[in-house]
């Protein structure tokens, strides 16, 4: 069964700061892997998709990349803003749909 | 497009009622998914469909969920009878499934509260 974890599940910065979160899975055999992000009380909201034949995806101030070879994808947050506080998801689409647990973002103004 | 449409947003019941949410894909999207989220849990995929037919409906916690997609437009997940643990974030998703997989959009969700 794929396995996805997200670390830090919290993280905290200061406004300004490029910063970097994590995404981990066991099982390489992936479709595609997707980037959302969740504000308090509400719904989930597509930022990256990443297909399985790419490196990488790139919107505005974000940046995702993919090696499946490690089970690792990140996403880069440039100048992070006070905005962008929120929790941050990484999804897997393999032979199932697997979520990571989420990291919480806080940019401090 | 209004993206995913999910009714009610909120639910208060008592426990042993039952409860269906309601759901209207993005139109154009052949692919549809019930998600329920806790903080125990995160979130879970209950089922999926493909063209109206449910494919993988093994996240469904019991007999007690049910879910129908009628037609293409339209899904319903039903708790018969609904228990104080089903008090969860049940969101609904849709997308089009080409061969480069699925790129999900979620719907605002439905806070469920049983009492």
């Amino acid at each position: 069964k794929q396995e996805v974890t997200q670390i830090p599940a919290a993280l905290s910065v200061p406004e300004g700061e490029n910063l970097v979160l994590n995404c981990s899975f066991t099982d390489s055999a992936i479709y595609n892997l997707q980037w959302f992000r969740q504000d308090p009380g509400k719904g989930l909201t597509s930022l990256l998709l990443i297909q399985s034949s790419q490196r990488e995806q790139t919107s505005g101030r974000l940046n995702a990349s993919l090696d499946k070879s490690s089970g690792r994808s990140t996403l880069y947050i440039a100048a992070s803003q006070p905005g962008d506080s929120a929790t941050y998801l990484c999804a897997i689409t393999g032979n199932q749909f697997y979520f990571g647990t989420g990291t919480s973002l806080t940019v401090i103004p | 497009d209004a993206g995913v449409i999910q009714s009610p947003r909120h639910e208060v019941t008592e426990m042993g009622q039952e409860v269906t949410l309601r759901c209207k894909p993005i139109s154009g999207h052949n692919s549809l998914f019930w998600y329920r989220q806790t903080m125990m849990r995160g979130l879970e995929l209950l089922i999926y469909f493909n063209n109206n037919v449910p494919i993988d409906d093994s996240g469904m916690p019991e007999d007690r969920f049910s879910a129908k997609m009628p037609n293409a437009s339209f899904s319903t997940l039903k708790i018969q009878p609904s228990e104080p643990r089903d008090s969860a974030v049940y969101f609904c998703a849709s997308s089009y499934s080409g061969i480069s997989g699925y790129e999900q959009f979620f719907g605002p969700g439905t806070r469920l509260t049983v009492l």
